[in-house]
């Protein structure tokens, strides 16, 4: 099946601080969205982009899907984006999901 | 606003015990998946369903089974429940209606097995 890998697998961050996430995919998709995951477990869609960029408020992502790789922004970071990262992808029109590792990231205050 | 409702956030279940985790959706979504989360290993498919009785294997479908009786109602069975099987288990639902396929998440059930 597709292989999916994220990195880096940690990230210590200080507030107001800039960083990038990228995830590598092994095939070509037609699904690929980045989720993030609370302290508290719970799981947010943020993007759906199986191809080009799309921002929404200080957080962006790009898909350059020929390349194999899409990559997640955060622009001016807060303590509320702590948490894990997560890239799922699918082959298909996006009904299973193969998931990356994750990202755990800590914003320090 | 989508709600999947996952019946139980924590629970403690002794070995060989049939466990069941329920999931209920609220917006007539056609698909209902069980994943279930390690630490490094990221989200897992356990099984997905796309219709009602209807149900497809994920990539670690072994020592679980699941039930779709109604369209909004998704059931993750543990037969026997083992020690390799405690885990964080998140249930979610999409529609394959409309251009995007976002999947929505329940906050998910923190199993141990003693």
């Amino acid at each position: 099946g597709i292989q999916v890998e994220q990195s880096p697998p940690d990230l210590i961050l200080q507030e107001g601080a800039n960083s990038t996430l990228r995830c590598n995919f092994s095939d070509s998709v037609n699904n690929l969205q980045w989720f993030h995951q609370n302290p508290w477990g719970q799981l947010i869609n943020l993007f759906y982009i199986p191809s080009g960029t799309k921002q929404n408020g200080r957080l962006s992502a790009t898909t350059v899907a020929t390349e194999r790789y899409s990559l997640l922004y955060i622009s001016s970071s807060q303590t509320t984006d702590s948490g894990v990262y997560f890239c799922a992808v699918d082959k298909a029109a996006g009904n299973k999901l193969t998931f990356g590792g994750g990202t755990r990231v800590l914003v320090k205050p | 606003d989508v709600k999947v409702t996952q019946s139980s956030r924590y629970l403690v279940k002794r070995t060989g015990e049939k466990v069941f985790l329920e999931c209920v959706q609220d917006m007539d979504h056609e698909n209902m998946f069980w994943y279930r989360q390690d630490p490094g290993l990221g989200l897992r498919l356990i099984y997905f369903s796309y219709d009602v009785k209807m149900k497809e294997k994920g990539d670690i479908p072994e020592g679980y089974s699941v039930s779709r009786e109604k369209k909004e109602r998704f059931s993750l069975i543990l037969e026997s429940a083992s020690t390799n099987q405690t885990s964080m288990y998140l249930c979610a639902s999409n529609t394959r209606q409309g251009p995007r396929n976002t999947i929505y998440f329940g906050e998910g059930s923190w199993l141990t097995v003693v």
